[in-house]
């Protein structure tokens, strides 16, 4: 079993449409939650960063993460074409001394006008 | 603006022959890493520098080293390039270990 699982997709959504993109782990100790953007041919890009259980708003983008259930979502609301790409969710723990990442596999996502 | 770039953003080697990625950033941030994502797979670490502290992930394979030979640049060195080592490498930069890391575009590899 990966530690982090992530729906590759490609998910399509009309333009306006609420998005849930999400992603599972197994382990306990991943302690900070995190969601990058990559457009096509560039590099990831911080979206959202929480550590505990519950909700986080910026904007149109609100990050969930339940520790309980070892459970995080990205929901994009009124979803836009210019939101087309791909979303990494990132796991932060603690290893060896080191704040180590671990990224999933990525959500590709189209916004159809 | 301050950001990381990656240079240059498409290599083609054949197989066997050595070939050297670059990066630098203008942050001025402690932290390099340097990643190697595959197609719909996930960034996977390969080494990562604190200063000039090296340190390799335990699978990275010894084909790949890394040089900084100072807090602005760092090089991914690919001593013989197998065909499995296409892929997108991506250099990051963070400005203490655990901090946002900031990513360059990637360069895209391809192995002839």
């Amino acid at each position: 079993q990966k530690e982090v699982e992530q729906d590759p997709g490609p998910l399509s959504v009309p333009e306006g449409a609420i998005v849930s993109l999400n992603c599972t782990y197994s382990n306990s100790a991943f302690q900070y939650f995190m969601w990058y953007r990559q457009y096509s041919r560039k590099g990831p890009e911080l979206l959202m960063y929480t550590y505990s259980s519950g909700n986080k708003e910026d904007g149109r983008f609100t990050a969930q993460v339940d520790k309980s259930s070892k459970y995080i979502s990205l929901f994009i609301r009124d979803s836009q074409p210019s939101d087309s790409a791909t979303y990494l969710c990132a796991l932060k723990w603690l290893s060896g001394g080191y704040q180590k990442v671990t990224f999933g596999t990525g959500t590709k996502l189209q916004v159809i006008p | 603006d301050a950001m990381v770039i990656q240079n240059p953003r498409y290599q083609v080697t054949q197989f066997g022959k050595p070939v050297t990625l670059s990066c630098s950033q203008t942050l001025n941030h402690n932290v390099m890493y340097w990643y190697q994502q595959k197609s719909s797979q996930a960034p996977k670490l390969l080494f990562h520098y604190y200063d000039k502290d090296f340190n390799n992930e335990a699978d990275t394979p010894d084909n790949f080293q890394s040089r900084r030979p100072n807090t602005s640049f760092c090089f991914l060195d690919i001593r013989s390039p197998g065909l499995g080592d296409a892929a997108m490498y991506l250099c990051a930069t963070s400005s203490a270990l655990g901090n946002e890391q900031f990513f360059g575009p990637g360069t895209r590899l391809t192995v002839l």
